[in-house]
C-alpha cells in the first residue's frame, strides 16, 4: 500500500512567520503534488515536481515554495505566512503524472 | 483549458436509497476521469477511473461511473446508500498533454438514516 505522511495534521502560526510543511512518500513515486482545499472551492494546485529538485508551478503558486532534495520528500514553504493562508493543505503523490494520485491526510494550518 | 463542474454542493440522501452525483467536464481533448471520496478528517482516496475502454466503470464500496462522451459527463452513481457513504466527493479530470489534474468543488453526500 502506497503511504503518503504529512508532517502535522493541526499547525498554529502567526502572520509573517515561516511555515514549512512536509510531505513523505514511500512508494518511489516520481510525482508529488501540493494542493490547498477550501469550503466551496475544491482542491486548488500549488506546486508539482516530477523529479528530485524539479518543480513547476501550480494554479495558486503565490506566496508559496517548494523544495525537493530527495525523492521521497516534498516540502512546502510559506515564506511569511498571512491570514489569508489559512487552510487544509494536502500532499499526493503518483508514479506516473497522469494517473492516480495518493493522498496524505492533511495538515490544517491557521495563520492568526 | 480544462474544466470541471459539479453541479450539487450538498446531496442528502436516505439511507438505502439510490443516489447520483453529477460531474461535467469541459476539454477539447481526450481525458482520464476520477472520482475521489474525502471522508470526515482524512485525505481523498481514489474511488474510481476511467482510463480507457468501456465507458462504466466501477469502483470500490458499490459506486459505478459512466463516461459519456457526448455529454461531457462523468457521473457517480450508487443503487443503495449507507450510512458510512456519508463523505464528501470530488470529480477530477486529466487532459491529454496537461502535466495538470483539475478537480471540481466537490459534492458532500449526507445519508439521512
Amino acid at each position: 500500500d502506497v503511504k503518503v505522511t504529512q508532517s502535522s495534521r493541526y499547525l498554529v502560526k502567526r502572520t509573517g512567520e515561516k511555515v514549512f510543511l512536509e510531505c513523505v512518500q514511500d512508494m518511489d513515486h516520481e510525482n508529488m503534488f501540493w494542493y490547498r482545499q477550501d469550503p466551496g472551492l475544491g482542491l486548488r494546485l500549488i506546486y508539482f515536481s516530477y523529479d528530485v529538485k524539479m518543480k513547476e508551478k501550480g494554479d495558486i503558486p503565490e506566496g508559496y515554495s517548494v523544495s525537493r532534495e530527495k525523492k521521497e520528500r516534498f516540502s512546502l514553504i510559506l515564506e511569511s505566512a498571512s491570514t489569508n493562508q489559512t487552510s487544509m493543505y494536502l500532499c499526493a503523490s503518483s508514479l506516473v503524472i497522469e494517473e492516480t494520485q495518493y493522498f496524505g491526510p492533511g495538515t490544517r494550518l491557521l495563520v492568526l | 483549458a480544462q474544466s470541471v463542474t459539479q453541479l450539487d454542493s450538498q446531496v442528502p440522501v436516505f439511507e438505502e436509497a439510490p443516489v447520483e452525483l453529477r460531474c461535467n467536464y469541459s476539454s477539447s481533448v481526450s481525458v482520464y476521469l476520477f472520482w475521489y471520496v474525502q471522508y470526515p478528517n482524512q485525505g481523498l482516496q481514489l474511488l474510481l477511473k476511467y482510463l480507457s475502454g468501456s465507458t462504466l466503470v466501477k469502483g470500490i464500496n458499490g459506486f459505478e461511473a459512466e463516461f459519456n462522451k457526448s455529454q461531457t459527463s462523468f457521473h457517480l452513481r450508487k443503487p443503495s446508500v449507507h450510512i458510512s457513504d456519508t463523505a464528501e466527493y470530488f470529480c477530477a479530470v486529466h487532459n491529454f498533454g496537461n502535466e495538470k489534474l483539475t478537480f471540481g468543488t466537490g459534492t458532500r453526500l449526507t445519508i439521512i438514516p
